[in-house]
């Protein structure tokens, strides 16, 4: 079993469409849980970033963590062309080197 | 601020042959990481440098790959040889440090390697 899972899509919605984006994990030691963003040749590039179990929002942007059920999700609203890309989730555990573990990316689409 | 720098950005070499990758990181990074993402699949770490020490160096396949770090500034990677299983992108990330505080890793454009 992977230490982070994600749903590989690829996903293909509308503009103005509500995105959802989840991965799930088995380690439990993860504390930091992280969505990176990366478009077609480029590197990923941070997106948000959340500690432990709880929700935190940047503009259309929304990172859900479910500690109990090990489940982080992104939520995109209002989605725009330009958020078409390949979205990633990572995790690191709290202290010392904060190895990041990534999910298998989300390709996404957004169709105007 | 000037990013992670990598070169070359493209690749293209044969199996059994060698090949090396340079990366500048983000000035007064004192962390360098080397990832490889194979296509369709998220970056899975190599080897992580903590100044010019190594932290971490569990997923790098020491028989044919190797990297260092020698000033603590800028880093290579090395393949020798080379197999067809080794296509794919390598990214260098860096950031400020260790410890409990949440350090955000700046990534690079990555170099595209082929082994054909």
């Amino acid at each position: 079993q992977k230490e982070v899972e994600q749903d590989p899509g690829p996903l293909s919605v509308p503009e103005g469409a509500i995105v959802s984006l989840n991965c799930t994990y088995s380690n439990s030691a993860f504390q930091y849980f992280m969505w990176y963003r990366q478009y077609s040749r480029k590197g990923p590039e941070l997106l948000m970033y959340t500690y432990s179990s709880g929700n935190k929002e940047d503009g259309r942007f929304t990172a859900q963590v479910d500690k109990s059920s090990k489940y982080i999700s992104l939520f995109i609203r209002d989605s725009q062309p330009s958020d078409s890309a390949t979205y990633l989730c990572a995790m690191s555990v709290i202290q010392g080197a904060q190895k990041l573990v990534f999910g298998q990316g989300t390709r996404l689409t957004i169709n105007p | 601020e000037a990013g992670v720098a990598q070169s070359p950005r493209y690749k293209i070499i044969e199996k059994r042959q060698s090949v090396a990758f340079w990366c500048n990181p983000i000035s007064g990074h004192a962390t360098l990481y080397w990832y490889q993402q194979i296509l369709g699949q998220g970056p899975k770490l190599l080897i992580q440098f903590q100044n010019n020490g190594v932290v971490d160096d569990s997923q790098l396949p020491k028989d044919r790959f190797s990297a260092e770090r020698l000033k603590g500034v800028d880093s290579t990677l090395k393949i020798q040889p080379a197999k067809l299983e080794d296509s794919a992108v390598y990214l260098c990330a860096s950031s400020s440090g260790q410890g409990i505080i949440f350090r955000e890793q700046y990534f690079g454009p990555g170099t595209r390697l082929t082994v054909t």
